[in-house]
């Protein structure tokens, strides 16, 4: 079975650009969510789409924003970039990690390095 | 809001000895997984705990749950240069809260 798949691997952005992530879940996964990773910050969680709907949402500002699509894949969007929005960008697929069976891992992709300078 | 705090958040050690990673969760939880990241690497999922008491083993790493302490332990056994990463506990609902990892530097 094919893993998460996050492209592109690396991105080089400047201040105020915007920038699109995408992120292809395992086969039969519905569920799709985003993590930042920092050195400062740590591990921090973005949003998560379930059958295309936003079902969560951490504690990002309004520029940054995502979708599902049918096939499940997803994407983020990242608009007026910052410096501190240099990160790894990590997303995780699950069947249904909040749902009543309560045992579906996520299984995270390699992630999407963004430099912003 | 839930946080969650691991400790140590740095661990030398040697192979053959034994050792304990400490994760606490600040409210209820129903579950609780532990994660390792290799550097430059990807997060890969070691355990999922689901109820209190919960004892999870895979080879020389050992993992349980204690509700109501709000505490959970990876434990490794007789550690190997290979076990050498970031270990990261999370916790939550609806959406991940993590710890801020415990850096493990087993050596020779």
């Amino acid at each position: 079975k094919a893993g998460v798949t996050q492209t592109p691997r690396y991105l080089i952005k400047t201040r105020g650009q915007q920038v699109t992530l995408s992120c292809s879940p395992i086969s039969g996964h519905r569920s799709v969510s985003w993590y930042q990773q920092t050195p400062g910050q740590g591990l921090q969680f973005l949003f998560e789409y379930f059958s295309e709907t936003q079902r969560n949402k951490g504690n990002f500002p309004g520029r940054f924003s995502g979708r599902q699509f049918s096939n499940s894949r997803s994407e983020m969007n990242v608009s007026t970039l910052e410096l501190g929005d240099s990160a790894l960008y990590l997303c995780a697929s699950s069947l249904d990690p909040w749902g009543a069976l309560g045992t579906d891992t996520q299984y995270f992709g390699p992630g999407t390095r963004l430099t912003v300078l | 809001e839930l946080k969650v705090e691991q400790n140590p958040l740095f661990l030398s050690m040697q192979e053959g000895k034994n050792y304990t990673i400490y994760c606490n969760y600040s409210t209820t939880s129903d579950r609780l997984y532990w994660y390792r990241q290799d550097p430059g690497k990807s997060l890969e999922s070691l355990f999922v705990l689901l109820s209190n008491g919960a004892v999870k083993q895979e080879g020389r790493l050992m993992a349980s749950l204690d509700t109501k302490a709000r505490l959970s332990t990876l434990h490794i056994t007789a550690a190997v240069h290979d076990l050498s990463a970031t270990y990261f506990c999370a916790a939550g609902a609806d959406g991940l809260t993590f710890g801020k990892g415990t850096h493990l530097i087993i050596q020779p």
